[in-house]
């Protein structure tokens, strides 16, 4: 079946700028993750949905980052006002039903800010 | 959180077993074992569970001591395409809600 696909693959953008990242999650799965991976490092936990809802937001770095998932399904995380500092791939994840369950991984988008 | 521990890097030749060790030394009572690897420029995938119980399934196999303070990965008959990073995780859900907290892990290089 479909994994967990994300969209775009890759974005360019220049510092100051909006962009919003897309996570398709395995259909039927009610958990989705959002993590953030810098060059050389491990993935870094960002955000968990339980549905409709964020359970969890301890790790967005900063009221710049925002993640929405209205319908419990596909889920965007909008980065306002774009620094360099933001570059990175951000991997999306989602797991059947509860926080326990394996999580699959999406390929990821990488994002470059200019 | 509890932590893991791992090595920073190991070498093995194809076709022999692969056996990636992982301290946990602090691991809580409902606290499972989780391994993941990530190849290059691809996000990361499972491979193994576990609680307390030695586990298998298609990928490789699991190894928890008594004490759960350690564990080894286990890749039976290592190929080329197994070189990746190994990232061994502690998961309990309850407060920390499945959060996988990723370290440095260890990466893996198959030689020919």
């Amino acid at each position: 079946g479909a994994g967990v696909s994300q969209t775009p693959s890759n974005k360019v953008t220049e510092k100051g700028k909006y962009v919003e990242l897309r996570c398709d999650p395995i259909s039927g799965h009610t958990a989705l993750y959002w993590y953030r991976q810098s060059l050389g490092q491990g993935p870094e936990f960002l955000i968990y949905f339980q549905g409709t809802g964020a359970a969890d937001d301890s790790g967005l770095p900063n009221d710049r980052f925002f993640a929405v998932r209205p319908e419990g399904s596909v889920s965007t995380l909008k980065i306002q006002r774009t620094e360099r500092g933001d570059s990175a791939v951000y991997l999306c994840a989602s797991s059947p039903t509860r926080a326990t369950d394996t999580q699959y991984f999406g390929p990821g988008t990488r994002l470059t800010v200019l | 959180d509890a932590k893991t521990t791992q090595p920073t890097s190991m070498d093995c030749a194809e076709g022999r077993a692969a056996n990636l060790p992982c301290n946990h030394s602090t691991i809580s009572g409902n606290e499972y074992v989780y391994w993941y690897r990530q190849i290059h420029s691809q996000g990361p995938q499972y491979i193994i569970h576990g609680l307390k119980n030695n586990e298998t399934n298609e990928m490789a196999s699991l190894i928890i001591t008594e004490d759960r303070k350690s564990s080894t990965l286990i890749l039976p008959h290592a190929t080329l395409r197994d070189t990746a990073v190994y990232y061994c995780m502690l998961n309990a859900g309850g407060t920390s809600y499945g959060k996988l907290t990723f370290g440095q892990g260890t990466i893996l290089t198959v030689h020919p």
